[in-house]
């Protein structure tokens, strides 16, 4: 079965850098891609950013471009992403995602979801 | 602000049914699949319904989906208690090239 296990949260101060990993098994990862999906305490789903399978394409929400960069190693089963700059506002849980399809701009579902990683940003 | 506007809550008694609305525009609903997720506290969200109106397996009858212009609408029949949860709607934006996700709706089963 399909299962996603994200890894690399924690408490860091604002203006550090994380870099989060999701470790994708039960189906074949290079023919899919992937997304990160972040949830602030108390509120709702937000979206971060995706991959397409074999990492040429990528696209990133307005509130993380420039600081955030996914990426991916297809040789590892791994999706990453790299966050810089982190603000107090940063803070939830990220999640990664797996993709109905393997290419990306449209994405039609997201699939599966890993149990996320809480990242907390504070001084 | 979500590019998605959903009400922020819904309740209705046991074995009574429920919708949920998610209003977009033609850069999103307007011109793509809406899906939606369903998410228990503390929890990660789940695949509800895909294209519309598609159900994975396991998800029961009761949920249903549908869209028309820039509206998409979840169903719920025969509510439960175990249904309480917080439900949302999602889809690609073509203007923002970006994943898009209403609000979230919190049903509560009284």
């Amino acid at each position: 079965q399909v299962q996603l296990v994200e890894s690399g949260g924690g408490v860091v101060q604002p203006g550090w850098s994380l870099r989060l990993s999701c470790a994708a098994s039960g189906f074949t990862f290079t023919s899919y891609a992937m997304h990160w999906v972040r949830q602030a305490p108390g509120k709702g789903l937000e979206w971060v950013a995706v991959i397409s399978y074999d990492g040429s394409n990528k696209y990133y929400a307005d509130s993380v471009k420039g600081r955030f960069t996914i990426s991916r190693d297809n040789s590892k089963n791994t999706l990453y992403l790299q966050v810089n700059c982190l603000r107090p506002e940063d803070t939830a849980v990220y999640y990664c995602a797996r993709d109905r399809g393997s290419i990306v701009g449209p994405t039609e579902y997201l699939q599966h979801w890993g149990q996320g990683t809480l990242v907390t940003v504070s001084s | 602000q979500s590019v998605l506007t959903q009400p922020p809550s819904v309740s209705a008694a046991p074995g009574q049914k429920v919708t949920i609305s998610c209003s977009g525009s033609s850069s999103n609903i307007g011109n793509n699949y809406v899906s939606w997720y369903q998410q228990f506290q503390g929890t990660a969200p789940k695949l509800l319904i895909y294209e519309n109106n598609k159900r994975p397996s396991g998800i029961p009858d009761r949920f249903s989906g549908s869209e028309s212009g820039t509206s998409a609408t979840l169903g719920i029949t025969g509510l439960q208690t175990g249904d309480e949860a917080d439900y949302y709607c999602g889809t690609w934006d073509s203007s923002l090239s970006a994943w898009v996700f209403g609000g979230g709706t919190k049903l509560t089963v009284l």
